[in-house]
């Protein structure tokens, strides 16, 4: 059974970092992309950042470019999302999400979704 | 600021056939991007309800239904039932953002 448990999330400060991690079991973590997602309380989706296979190539949505890097560890089944600089505005729940190619990566769609880690940027 | 467009709520009676749009544009629907939806229960993670415009994972059941045209696609869930209350967002991929993006979302609600 194909599990995504993120953790890593909690109360900071604005200015202030967090690093979130994602544990993947069930599937080979290696042979997939991952992305996070994450959601504003009471609002929807908003697709943040994706990273390959390898970890050698990495795309960022803009509204966290530059302050926040994606990264894994395949050895130990992990994704990770270092946010640094954090705002008001980056308060959600933060989703690890793998994603399945359906024709090619443009067309890639999400096909398992981790329960989500509630990250609160508040003074 | 999503760039695809979804009405924020639609409502059925049990048994009825309710549909829920996604509004695009040239640089995603538009541009030939495949349109892929999700529905998210209530506290709960999304899950992928349909893929590459009108396929059904294992275990989604054939009351959900999928649709693409122009710059549009389109969600259609028939027989109504009680836990189809949730919210569904739809997704693609848009160039001019260089990434994928989500619908705005719509809450079905079961009268």
């Amino acid at each position: 059974e194909v599990q995504l448990v993120e953790s890593g999330g909690g109360l900071v400060q604005p200015g202030g970092s967090l690093r979130l991690s994602c544990t993947a079991s069930g599937f080979t973590f290696s042979s997939y992309e991952m992305n996070w997602v994450r959601q504003a309380p009471g609002k929807g989706l908003e697709w943040i950042s994706y990273i390959s296979t390898s970890g050698s190539i990495k795309y960022y949505a803009d509204s966290v470019k530059g302050r926040f890097t994606i990264s894994r560890d395949n050895a130990k089944n992990s994704l990770y999302l270092q946010m640094n600089s954090l705002r008001a505005e980056d308060t959600a729940v933060y989703y690890c999400a793998r994603i399945e190619r359906y024709f090619d990566w443009l067309s890639s769609y999400f096909d398992y979704w981790g329960q989500g880690t509630l990250v609160t940027v508040s003074s | 600021q999503s760039v695809l467009t979804q009405p924020p709520s639609v409502s059925g009676a049990p048994g009825q056939r309710v549909t829920i749009s996604c509004t695009g544009s040239s640089s995603n629907i538009g541009a030939g991007y495949d349109v892929h939806w999700y529905q998210q229960l209530p506290g709960t993670a999304p899950k992928l309800l349909i893929y590459g415009n009108s396929n059904r994972p294992s275990g989604v059941p054939d009351r959900f239904s999928g649709s693409k045209s122009d710059t549009s696609a389109s969600l259609a869930i028939t027989g109504l039932q009680a836990e189809d209350e949730a919210d569904y967002y739809c997704q693609s991929y848009d160039s001019s953002l260089s990434g994928y993006v989500f619908g705005t979302g719509t809450k079905v609600t079961v009268l």
